[in-house]
């Protein structure tokens, strides 16, 4: 079985300053791990993904998130934000190799820009 | 392409009641999952239908059923709702079903039961 764990339910942040967002899984066997990041009112839409590889993905607007096997986590990060990234962050894993596309999702991280 | 699409986006029923939600993948995608979305428990996985069989089911009672049409269109039904069945109710789709596809969300039904 998997889970998924997102300590902070909210995280307020002044605009332009860093910000990260916490991760962290248990699942006894290997998985796919995503950030969807959803805006009142909308569905969830991918942020981005980690399925191999360099364990630092990016996204287009300026979110990464870095896989950590050891630790178990995938963290999102960034550098500086803006008051359009405040939005509800849910961290999901996928486990690979099985005959479905199931994702587990953690409780979701409310970001909070202020300006 | 038209991304996914749910109707209706709010519905108000009462206990005991059914109802029934439709999802519109995006062309060509084949895989269908529905979720569940509530304050208390947060995103649920509901099931799972790959080329009109479902794949997968997550922990909820007989109540809560689906199918998915030829054309990748899918339905899913709640029969004699209770009030905990109040949520946002979340359809997916992904082009293979496989567990490394990106899953595009449609907007949502907005189900409230008095």
């Amino acid at each position: 079985a998997q889970s998924v764990t997102q300590l902070d339910s909210q995280v307020p942040v002044f605009e332009e300053a860093p910000v990260e967002l916490r991760c962290n899984y248990s699942s006894s066997v290997s998985v796919y791990l995503f950030w969807y990041v959803q805006y009142p009112n909308q569905g969830l839409q991918l942020l981005l993904k980690y399925l191999s590889g360099s364990t630092l993905v990016e996204s287009i607007n300026g979110f990464e998130a870095e896989f950590n096997k050891s630790q178990t986590s995938f963290h999102l990060r960034k550098p500086s934000v803006h008051i359009s990234d405040t939005a509800e962050y849910f961290c999901a894993v996928s486990p690979y190799g099985g005959a479905t596309n199931k994702l587990i999702f953690g409780t979701g991280t409310l970001l909070a820009v202020q300006p | 392409k038209a991304g996914v699409t749910q109707t209706p986006r709010y519905l108000i029923k009462t206990r005991g009641q059914q109802v029934t939600l439709s999802c519109s993948p995006i062309s060509g995608h084949r895989s269908v999952s529905w979720y569940q979305q509530t304050p208390g428990q947060g995103l649920q996985f509901l099931f799972e239908y790959f080329s009109e069989t479902q794949r997968n089911k997550g922990n909820f009672p007989g109540r809560f059923s689906g199918r998915q049409f030829s054309n990748s269109r899918s339905e899913m039904n709640v029969s004699t709702l209770e009030l905990g069945d109040s949520a946002l109710y979340l359809c997916a789709s992904s082009p293979s079903g496989s567990s490394a596809d990106t899953q595009y969300f449609g907007p949502g039904t907005r189900l409230t039961v008095l």
